[in-house]
């Protein structure tokens, strides 16, 4: 079964700052990976998403995430954080195989960038 | 604009009763999605949808009922049966099914409560 793991719950980090959110996943097969974004009371906002080719994939709002096979992690980055990106982040996984494959989440990753 | 929407944004529900919520989009998706968003558990699917008058359950569909008449919509019942009905509910579609790399788009949700 697939499945994803955020193993914290929170992220601090002051403005400016170089942030990461982990995320590891479980499927068996190729993953296709996503990252998604919620503020307060709203729904979900998707960041990227990685299915093949470089490990490396850009996304909206300067946020980047690293694939890595061997580790099975699909971390979320970005080189200086904004008070803005305080928001709930959420990792998802599909599995690649024939027929419906549901996107599975993780509990999700509050993050808090002080000014 | 193209998307998904979510009404009402908040509902109040009496213990007994039953209550609909709406999910409509004009994406030309084929596959819709109901999740529960419960505080530090991520989001779980409830029900999914792949084509229209087609319709499965998922992972806690115990309580909740869905039709899919018309490929735009996908109203979500929440029956008396449902114990704890109180949460968050999030509409999402995708423009493919099976092992697609499409993204999810997200509504707004829903914020039921029982009262």
């Amino acid at each position: 079964a697939q499945s994803v793991a955020q193993p914290e719950d929170q992220v601090n980090v002051a403005e400016g700052n170089p942030l990461t959110v982990k995320c590891t996943y479980s499927v068996s097969g190729n993953p296709y990976l996503f990252w998604y974004v919620q503020y307060p009371n709203r729904g979900l906002q998707f960041l990227l998403k990685y299915i093949t080719g470089d490990n490396l994939v850009k996304g909206s709002y300067g946020f980047e995430a690293e694939f890595n096979k061997s580790q099975t992690s699909f971390h979320l980055k970005k080189p200086s954080a904004l008070v803005s990106d305080s928001a709930l982040y959420f990792c998802a996984v599909r599995g690649l195989n024939t027929g419906f494959q549901k996107l599975v989440f993780g509990t999700g990753t509050r993050l808090l960038v002080s000014p | 604009d193209g998307g998904i929407t979510q009404s009402p944004k908040y509902l109040f529900r009496k213990e007994g009763q039953n209550v609909t919520l709406s999910c409509e989009q004009n994406l030309n998706h084929d596959a819709m999605y109901w999740y529960r968003q419960d505080p530090g558990q991520g989001l779980r699917l409830i029900y999914y949808s792949q084509i229209v008058n087609d319709f499965q359950k998922g992972d806690i569909a115990e309580g909740y009922s869905v039709s899919r008449e018309k490929k735009e919509s996908f109203p979500l019942t929440v029956t008396s049966a449902q114990k704890n009905p109180t949460a968050f509910y999030l509409c999402a579609s995708s423009r493919e099914t099976g092992g697609s790399n499409t993204e999810a788009f997200f509504g707004q949700g829903t914020r039921l409560t029982v009262v």
